[in-house]
């Protein structure tokens, strides 16, 4: 399998404008996971699917952020309009189950799209 | 919400031991701890996992007190590659939801030649 696969890689793009984040989570795979990396806050959890329904968006910072799962291989992170504190590192992260007995399923995560919003 | 407190950086050389010890005061019965370890310009990647005692596999070994107040990631002889951040987390316990699941700031570990 080719692991979880994010596009794009880089993204630069002007304060105001659109930004589409993508991601193709390992195949068989029942979650979906957004995550957003900063220096100042590190690792946080935005969002989670589950067999495509959002389970959990309580980590979403504000309206101008959105997540869809129209299908089991096919995600997208919207940000509209972006602004230049949005500029992080966004993972997405996929897993075959969330819990089995209290264990956390291991979360395979994707190589990361770099955001710059200027 | 079990909080967790690791050192912010450690360093170390080449063949040596190393542990990290991560604090989790406010546990839940049900949680579990768990690592991972990220290279630069890389998504997080499981390391270990465990609720009690010790677990080994054959990257690290995961110590676990009593009281699971707090849980040390083992690193065996240590070479320049594990050189990444380790994050330790905790929870969530079943039914909670992944939201209770933070990663925090994590450990650079340096290791040197």
């Amino acid at each position: 399998d080719a692991g979880v696969i994010q596009s794009p890689r880089h993204e630069v793009t002007e304060m105001g404008q659109e930004v589409t984040l993508r991601c193709k989570p390992i195949s068989g795979h029942d979650y979906l996971f957004w995550y957003r990396q900063t220096m100042m806050r590190g690792l946080e959890l935005l969002i989670y699917f589950n067999n495509n329904v959002p389970i959990d968006d309580s980590g979403m910072p504000e309206d101008r952020f959105s997540a869809k799962m129209p299908n089991a291989s096919f995600s997208t992170l919207k940000i509209q309009p972006s602004e230049p504190r949005d500029s992080a590192v966004y993972f997405c992260a996929s897993s075959l189950e969330g819990f089995v007995g209290g264990e956390t399923d291991t979360q395979y995560f994707g190589p990361g799209t770099r955001l710059t919003v200027l | 919400l079990a909080k967790t407190t690791q050192p912010i950086s450690m360093d170390s050389y080449e063949g040596q031991e190393v542990n990290i010890t991560c604090s989790h005061n406010n546990i839940a019965t049900n949680d579990y701890i768990t690592w991972y370890q990220q290279f630069p310009s890389q998504g997080p990647r499981f390391i270990i996992q465990g609720y009690k005692t010790k677990v080994t596999n054959e990257v690290a070994s995961l110590f676990i007190p009593a009281d699971r107040k707090s849980s040390t990631l083992s690193l065996p002889r240590v070479s320049l590659s594990d050189t990444a951040v380790y994050y330790c987390l905790v929870g969530p316990p079943p039914n909670s939801g992944y939201s209770t699941l933070t990663f925090g700031k994590g450990t650079m570990l340096l290791v040197s030649p």
